[in-house]
């Protein structure tokens, strides 16, 4: 059964701060990663999906990584921002029909 | 093009009724995934419906079940509801292709459920 943990829990950093999300999944059979944003009570927002046969994916100032075979990815934030703060979740997906299976999160909050 | 709809929006409901979540997939898309996310975790899969067919199921009990009509909506319905169902509900949609999901499954607002 997969298993996927998001370390760490909560981060509080300061505006500007560069910062590393890491994630890491138990069984590195994976169809693709995804990292979610979440607001508080809302739906997900995708942000990045990474293919198995992928190293990584960017998109402005987010940059993912896989590692398949150690089971890890790094979700790295440049120059946070106040409205970056939200929950962030990383999931894996099994096999191209399979569904996602999801991390419990990184509650991210960065101060002015 | 208007995305993944849900509704309602927020429902208080006490233990051992029933309830009926909706949704709406995104144009162009015909498979749809439900999934429970309580205070503090991530969702966990419910399951999946493509052709108005259950095609993949997570670890629930059978009281929640679910159906999809022609038009690819779909209902999410839990009978005989306990505290411990109190979550939001998150529905997403995606494009079965012949190799698979088409890559990203988009994700409604979801519906959040208070059982008292």
């Amino acid at each position: 059964k997969q298993e996927v943990t998001q370390i760490p829990a909560a981060l509080s950093v300061p505006e500007g701060e560069n910062l590393v999300l890491n994630c890491s999944f138990t069984d590195s059979a994976i169809y693709n990663l995804q990292w979610f944003r979440q607001d508080p009570g809302k739906g997900l927002t995708s942000l990045l999906l990474i293919q198995s046969s992928q190293r990584e994916q960017t998109s402005g100032r987010l940059n993912a990584s896989l590692d398949k075979s150690s089971g890890r990815s790094t979700l790295y934030i440049a120059a946070s921002q106040p409205g970056d703060s939200a929950t962030y979740l990383c999931a894996v997906s099994g096999s191209g029909y399979s569904t996602l299976t999801f991390g419990k999160g990184t509650m991210l909050l960065v101060s002015p | 093009d208007a995305g993944v709809t849900q509704s309602p929006t927020h429902l208080i409901k006490t233990r051992g009724q029933q309830v009926t979540l909706r949704c709406s997939p995104k144009s162009g898309h015909d498979t749809v995934s439900w999934y429970q996310q309580a205070l503090g975790q991530g969702p966990q899969f419910i399951f999946q419906y493509y052709e108005e067919e259950e095609r993949q199921r997570g670890n629930f009990p059978d009281r929640f079940s679910g159906h999809q009509f022609p038009n690819y909506s779909s209902e999410l319905n839990v009978n005989a509801l306990l505290l411990g169902d109190s979550a939001l509900y998150l529905c997403a949609s995606s494009l079965r292709l012949a190799g698979g999901l088409k890559e990203t499954q988009y994700f409604g607002p979801g519906t959040r459920l208070l059982v008292l």
